[in-house]
């Protein structure tokens, strides 16, 4: 079993709909918890970054992290066609041997059409 | 400022052949990282290295080498291509811990043939 579990989807939206993205881990040490958006033949680029349980927002988006259940999630209100990309969850320990890396999910794509 | 930067874009090789895949950073970042993304896979460590003079095995290191060769450099060699090198590779680097996130490259695209 994977560390990090995501679905791949693919997820198709009409445009102005709210996304949910969300991942799994199996991994109780792991304290920071990332979004990481990447379109298509780019890099990924950090898009929101969480320390431990609770919520944070940064304009459309919303990042989720529930410790208790292992499960972190990813909000798009009001979604855009420049939205479409592939989105990765990813996160790291706080010390042990996962310390200083990055584990990754899958990566789910998303496409928002007009 | 560029940020992460590979080379080459794009490579084509035949089985057995050798090729080293280059990145720099200017952000004066202690850490660097190889990753290899496939279809389904996600992103996969292959090396790392956490500070100037040290490298360590990823997930997926058979295959390869890697050489620090600086603050600034960390290079990916492969001595051998097979086929099942084929795949997007990226190189990241990150402030001290990757806590904070990485800044990725934009990739170099291997075709193994």
């Amino acid at each position: 079993q994977k560390e990090v579990e995501q679905d791949p989807g693919p997820l198709s939206v009409p445009e102005g709909a709210i996304v949910s993205l969300n991942c799994t881990y199996s991994n109780s040490a792991f304290q920071y918890f990332m979004w990481y958006r990447q379109y298509s033949r780019k890099g990924p680029e950090l898009l929101m970054y969480t320390y431990s349980s609770g919520n944070k927002e940064d304009g459309r988006f919303t990042a989720q992290v529930d410790k208790s259940s292992k499960y972190i999630s990813l909000f798009i209100r009001d979604s855009q066609p420049s939205d479409s990309a592939t989105y990765l969850c990813a996160m790291s320990a706080a010390g042990g041997t996962s310390y200083g890396k990055l584990t990754f999910g899958q990566g789910t794509i998303l496409t928002v059409h007009p | 400022n560029a940020g992460v930067t590979q080379t080459p874009k794009f490579q084509v090789l035949k089985t057995g052949q050798s090729m080293t895949l280059q990145c720099a950073q200017d952000m004066n970042h202690n850490s660097m990282y190889w990753y290899r993304q496939d279809p389904g896979m996600g992103l996969r460590l292959i090396y790392y290295s956490a500070s100037e003079g040290t490298t360590d095995k990823g997930e997926v290191p058979n295959g390869y080498n890697v050489s620090r060769l600086n603050k600034r450099e960390f290079s990916l060699r492969l001595e051998s291509a097979a086929p099942s090198q084929t795949s997007v590779y990226f190189c990241a680097s990150s402030s001290g811990t990757a806590n904070y996130g990485y800044t990725f490259g934009s990739g170099t695209r291997l075709t193994v043939v």
